[in-house]
C-alpha cells in the first residue's frame, strides 16, 4: 500500500510477555517515528530514526522498551516484560527526507496493545 | 525545549457553530506548528501547519489557524461546523533545527445537530 502500515493493530498480551511491534514506512521515507498514544495524554514520543541509527531515543519509557530499524526501512518497537501500564495505542509515522526541519508526518493507524 | 498546550480536554458545538480550538505554545526558537485531526479508530492526518511564512494558515476542510507570536498561541477555527468534525484534534510543536514533533494532550470535538 501507499501509506504507513503497522502490525499487528490489535495485540493482547499478559503481564510479563514480550511483544513486538512493526512498522512499514512510505517507500523513500528516510526518517521514522514512535510515538505512545494513551488515554488522556496525548502523543508521547518514544524515538526517531533518521535512516537507521536512532538520534534521538529520549522518549523511551524504560530499559524495557528498544526499537531498531534495519534496511532503512522497516522498524521494530520491542517491549519486554510487559506490564499494565504498556497498554496504549503506539503509532509509527514516517516522513520524506528534508532539508533542515521536521516537515508534515505520515502516521499509520497504530497498533493497540492491551496488557492484561 | 519546545511545548504545547491545549486548553480544554472537549469542546462542544452545535452544528453550524464557531469551532475555536486553543493551543499555546512554548519554544526558545522560532518554532514550526502543526494541527493534526485524529478520526475515530484511524492515524492522525495533518489539517494544516506554520512555518514562517504567512501568519494566517488555511488548511483542509474549511479550517485555519493564525500564528500571534506575542500570545505564543496557534489557535484552529472554522467558522461553520459540520457534523463530520466530531474528532480529536492536537496540536503540535517543532524547533527549526530538530525533527521532533512535540504533541499536546488533543481537544475531542463534539458536533450537536
Amino acid at each position: 500500500g501507499a501509506g504507513v502500515s503497522q502490525s499487528p493493530s490489535n495485540k493482547v498480551t499478559e503481564k510479563g510477555k514480550d511483544v513486538e511491534l512493526r512498522c512499514d514506512p512510505i517507500s523513500g521515507h528516510t526518517a521514522l517515528y514512535w510515538y505512545r498514544q494513551s488515554l488522556g495524554q496525548g502523543l508521547e514520543f518514544l524515538i526517531y530514526f533518521q535512516g537507521n541509527s536512532a538520534p534521538d531515543k529520549s522518549g523511551l519509557p524504560s530499559d524495557r522498551f528498544s526499537a531498531e530499524r534495519t534496511g532503512g526501512s522497516v522498524s521494530t518497537l520491542t517491549i519486554q516484560r510487559t506490564q499494565q501500564e504498556d497498554s496504549a495505542v503506539y503509532l509509527c509515522a514516517s516522513r520524506p527526507p528534508l532539508a533542515g526541519w521536521a516537515g508534515e508526518l505520515f502516521f499509520g493507524e497504530g497498533s493497540r496493545l492491551t496488557v492484561l | 525545549a519546545q511545548s504545547v498546550t491545549q486548553l480544554g480536554s472537549h469542546v462542544s458545538v452545535s452544528e453550524g457553530a464557531l469551532v475555536l480550538l486553543r493551543c499555546n505554545y512554548s519554544s526558545s526558537v522560532p518554532p514550526y506548528l502543526f494541527w493534526y485531526v485524529q478520526y475515530p479508530n484511524q492515524g492522525l492526518q495533518l489539517l494544516l501547519k506554520y512555518t514562517s511564512a504567512a501568519t494566517l494558515v488555511k488548511g483542509i476542510n474549511g479550517f485555519e489557524a493564525e500564528f500571534k507570536k506575542s500570545e505564543t498561541s496557534f489557535h484552529l477555527t472554522k467558522p461553520s461546523a459540520h457534523m463530520s468534525d466530531a474528532a480529536e484534534y492536537f496540536c503540535a510543536v517543532s524547533a527549526t533545527n530538530t525533527d521532533k514533533l512535540i504533541f499536546g494532550t488533543g481537544t475531542r470535538l463534539q458536533v450537536f445537530p
